[in-house]
């Protein structure tokens, strides 16, 4: 079967770094995403990696292994209104979109 | 603002209702698609839409119909829901190409009782 893994849930300080981490086992590969999702809210697009590599976009990066079937969110200088859930979600062989569970990431003061 | 919006927000309906879910798209795009999202949950594809056709339809049981009048327009009629079928829904849209993002709607919050 397709199946995404993601941290259920992350806790980190205002103005640190964190990853968030997301591995994917998928019949084939056509791209991952990332989005972020407020409570109550519209998830909202990120990120798109389909080379391996890090694409940075500010605060934020994405990183992925193809090889390793691995791929990372990390956010630097954390906000409060960086408090969201995280949804990492990889397209298969077919172009149907494989998401995870999402990872509730809460920042502290 | 998302560029798809979704009414109503909210509803809570009975086991015997029949309730209709709207969406619209402002973003000139040619696929459309209905998420439902429980906690803790994947999303969980239900059905899609290219230039109005169905392509998609996951094994939605039948009291969950689709409708698309046309390409920025889709609809979700409910009928004779079950309480396990209290979730949100999140309509999106996209363009039909392989690195094209989605973009989503604020969702519905159903509750059914």
């Amino acid at each position: 079967g397709q199946n995404i893994d993601q941290p259920t849930e992350m806790t980190a300080t205002e103005g640190a770094i964190v990853q968030i981490n997301c591995t994917y086992q998928t019949s084939g590969f056509n791209g991952l995403f990332w989005y972020q999702q407020h409570a109550g809210e519209a998830p909202t697009f990120l990120s798109y990696n389909v080379l391996d590599g890090l694409e940075e976009k500010g605060r934020f990066s994405s990183f992925l292994s193809r090889s390793k079937g691995y791929s990372y969110l990390l956010l630097k200088e954390l906000q409060m209104k960086d408090s969201a859930s995280y949804l990492c979600a990889v397209r298969d062989s077919n172009y149907q979109l494989i998401w995870g569970a999402g990872t509730k990431l809460i920042i502290k003061p | 603002e998302t560029g798809v919006t979704q009414t109503p927000r909210h509803l809570v309906m009975g086991m015997t209702n029949k309730k209709s879910l709207k969406c619209e798209q402002h973003l000139g795009h040619n696929a459309m698609y209905w998420y439902k999202q429980s906690a803790k949950k994947p999303l969980e594809l239900m059905f899609v839409y290219n230039f109005k056709e169905q392509t998609e339809n996951n094994s939605v049981p039948s009291r969950f119909s689709p409708e698309c009048p046309n390409s920025s327009h889709l609809f979700l009629h409910l009928h004779t829901l079950q309480p396990e079928d209290s979730a949100l829904y999140l309509c999106a849209s996209s363009q039909e190409q392989e690195n094209s993002p989605l973009h989503f709607g604020n969702g519905t919050r159903l509750t059914v009782t």
